[in-house]
């Protein structure tokens, strides 16, 4: 039973562009939201994160949202760069420690 | 400053081997996760130890696995007896603080298991 869902394995996007990545989660008990990013043979590095009682964070060219009604958030990145290319895990946390990892989505970041 | 190290980047086991798979966290940090990574999934959480004390194993798959951290730094997740569904990369994470919630976890390069 996935409690954290990212629905698309893969994504394209021309450099330049906004890069959008998507995420659902089920446990109403999480409440907060990491994305962390990884490159082959690294591991994961986080990257941003949003507390439940926040709709939005921005970090530079990186901001989630999260509509807690919804039991969605999102990663967007704007302008997405070729380094940006990574697998993307959605990540959400309950209590103190403990973090549940999506299957995460690859993004290509085209020249 | 250096990060989380892990050895060895990759193993091959026969089944019915027992393997033991060492993470080297940053220096200081107080918190160490191991989490496990099947072809295709997301990692998931196996075990967290806050220095030396195991506070939670509930993620262990089977008695088969092991981990412990007896001085608080460097830890050892050992696989008795391996099984071919036990193959996948094992990651260990380290945190500064205890349980805060939200806290950077920092990631090694992982483990390669493969059990022919």
């Amino acid at each position: 039973d996935q409690q954290v869902k990212q629905n698309s394995p893969s994504l394209s996007v021309q450099e330049g562009r906004i890069s959008i990545l998507n995420c659902d989660y089920t446990n109403s008990m999480f409440d907060y939201f990491l994305w962390y990013k990884k490159y082959p043979a690294e591991g994961p590095t986080f990257l941003i994160s949003i507390s439940s009682i926040k709709d939005k964070n921005e970090d530079g060219r990186f901001t989630v949202f999260l509509n807690k009604s919804a039991k969605h958030l999102s990663l967007h990145i704007v302008p997405s760069q070729p380094g940006d290319s990574a697998v993307y895990f959605c990540v959400s946390g309950a209590g103190s420690y403990q973090l549940t990892f999506g299957k995460g989505t690859k993004l290509s970041v085209i020249p | 400053g250096a990060g989380v190290s892990q050895s060895p980047r990759y193993k091959v086991a026969k089944r019915g081997q027992d393997v033991a798979l060492r993470c080297d966290p940053i220096s200081g940090h107080v918190s160490l996760f191991w989490y496990q990574q099947a072809l295709g999934q997301g990692p998931e959480f196996l075990t967290y130890f806050q220095n030396e004390a195991q506070l939670d194993k509930s993620g262990l798959p089977s008695d088969r696995f092991f981990a412990e951290r007896p001085e608080g730094s460097v830890s050892t997740l050992k696989i008795q007896r391996t099984q071919q569904e036990d193959s996948a990369v094992y990651l260990c994470a380290s945190s500064l603080a205890g349980t805060s919630r939200g806290n950077e976890q920092f990631f090694g390069p992982g483990t390669r298991l493969t059990v022919l």
